[in-house]
């Protein structure tokens, strides 16, 4: 059970916009940076953005990270079909002593 | 290029120990730590715990302490993950992941290797 939460699905037609939440409390997201992983189908986990909203090199800027309180977001716009997969958000807990992971959301493009 | 090529599929049977391995090149291997993630058959990504190669020292996720164990030998820039007594429940795919430094965020992983454990 992840203290991080997500919605277990979002989709859009190719070209629209696309925003995933990760809901969690001050112990981790509150007090900590958010990074967002994409996993696409049969594949390792790669990350997207670090520190609530950097992009490592090589990532377009149709991703963006914004972090508010315990809570923070994942945006994709002009999404693609090559964006169809799973994401996870992940941050440190304090209370745990663990890196933790969000529940996961597909994204399905329509 | 920063790589972490992880060790093969591995089937095993409930009660036999095990090792894979991560082999990192392209960086120093002593710089970062190196995380190991287990994700279980259609589920989400669960932390384990992690090894900070220059000194060895580990630090494990609650869920799994005592029941794994992650070592490194920096001489082969390879971190390892360890099982003395394997069970059904440990069947998944394990990956490696290296933290990126001054984050807390994984910046590069392996491929994964999945561990079947059946009788």
């Amino acid at each position: 059970q992840s203290v991080l939460t997500q919605p277990p699905s979002v989709s859009a037609a190719p070209g629209q916009r696309v925003t995933i939440s990760c809901s969690g409390s001050s112990s981790n997201i509150g007090g900590h940076y958010v990074s967002w992983y994409q996993q696409l189908p049969g594949t390792a986990p790669k990350l997207l953005i670090y520190d609530n909203d950097k992009r490592p090199s090589g990532i377009p800027d149709r991703f963006s990270g914004s972090k508010s309180g315990t809570s923070a977001t994942l945006g994709i716009t002009g999404l693609q079909t090559g964006d169809e997969a799973e994401y996870y958000c992940g941050t440190w807990d304090s209370s745990l002593d663990s890196f933790v992971f969000g529940t996961g959301t597909k994204v399905t493009v329509l | 290029e920063v790589q972490l090529v992880q060790s093969g599929p591995e089937v095993k049977k409930p009660g036999e120990s095990l090792s894979i391995s991560c082999q990192a090149s392209g960086y120093g291997f002593t710089s970062n730590w190196i995380n190991w993630v287990r994700q279980m058959p259609g589920k989400g990504l669960e932390w384990m715990g992690r090894i900070d190669p220059s000194d060895s020292h580990v630090e494990y996720s609650p869920s799994f302490q005592g029941h794994v164990t992650i070592s490194s030998d920096t001489s082969i820039s390879t971190a390892y993950l360890h099982w003395s007594t394997l069970k059904a429940s440990d069947t998944a795919i394990y990956y490696c992941a290296r933290r990126r430094f001054g984050s807390g965020s994984l910046d590069s992983w392996g491929q994964g290797t999945l561990v079947t454990v059946s009788s």
